[in-house]
């Protein structure tokens, strides 16, 4: 099981906006970076936020992270029906040695 | 373009070895860290290991210490994973990624388009 805890499911209407919670501890979240990505069913992740709160080219702003001690935060607005996927945290684990993910949050548009 | 390509599907049986590969093109292949990530059927992300293809030093996660062998021939820019003795529950999707060159933290910005391994008596 991971180390880091992500609620299973979120869920919104098209337009509205949904947070995602990823919540570890002092040896992953609260002494390093977290990075969120997006799966899209059937395909291969690809990475949404880096470094808590930046976006790599090409993604759009509706997609912010945040952290705040031991948890981060991941927030899209402007839900769209190709938001529709499952969505990882992932950071580096001091105790473990590695990098870890979140358990995961699969987001349903309404 | 940087893209990572990954061998075909497999499919093999309990006991048997298998080496499933990610071949990196359009960048300088030595200069970052190569992970692989496991999915298993209907299952979330894990983090195997990562090797550095320069001098292929590897870090494995504590999960797949021991069961699984990363390594890396920087002559073709491919990395590797290996099981000496496969096991059902090995069946699972396996994707490489590099590690973001731009990042201060660990983050992964390309990714393989998966290898579907499947382990069946």
């Amino acid at each position: 099981q991971s180390v880091l805890t992500q609620p299973p499911s979120v869920s919104a209407a098209p337009g509205q906006k949904v947070t995602i919670s990823c919540s570890g501890s002092s040896s992953n979240i609260g002494d390093n970076y977290v990075s969120w990505y997006q799966q899209l069913p059937g395909t291969a992740p690809k990475l949404l936020i880096y470094d808590n709160n930046k976006r790599p080219s090409g993604i759009p702003d509706r997609f912010s992270g945040s952290k705040s001690g031991t948890s981060a935060t991941l927030g899209i607005t402007g839900l769209q029906t190709g938001d529709e996927a499952d969505y990882y945290c992932g950071t580096w684990n001091n105790s473990l040695s590695t990098f870890v993910f979140g358990t995961g949050t699969k987001v349903t548009v309404l | 373009e940087v893209q990572l390509v990954q061998s075909g599907a497999e499919v093999k049986k309990p006991g048997e070895s298998l080496r499933i590969s990610c071949k990196g093109f359009g960048y300088s292949f030595t200069s970052y860290w190569i992970g692989w990530v496991r999915q298993l059927p209907g299952k979330g992300l894990e983090w195997m290991g990562t090797i550095y293809p320069a001098d292929s030093d590897t870090r494995y996660s504590p999960s797949f210490q021991g069961q699984v062998t990363i390594s890396a021939d920087k002559s073709i820019s491919t990395v590797y994973v290996q099981w000496s003795s496969l096991k059902a529950s090995d069946t699972a999707m396996y994707y490489c990624a590099r590690r973001t060159g731009y990042s201060s933290g660990w983050s992964s910005d390309y990714w393989g388009q998966g290898t579907l391994v499947t382990v069946s008596s």
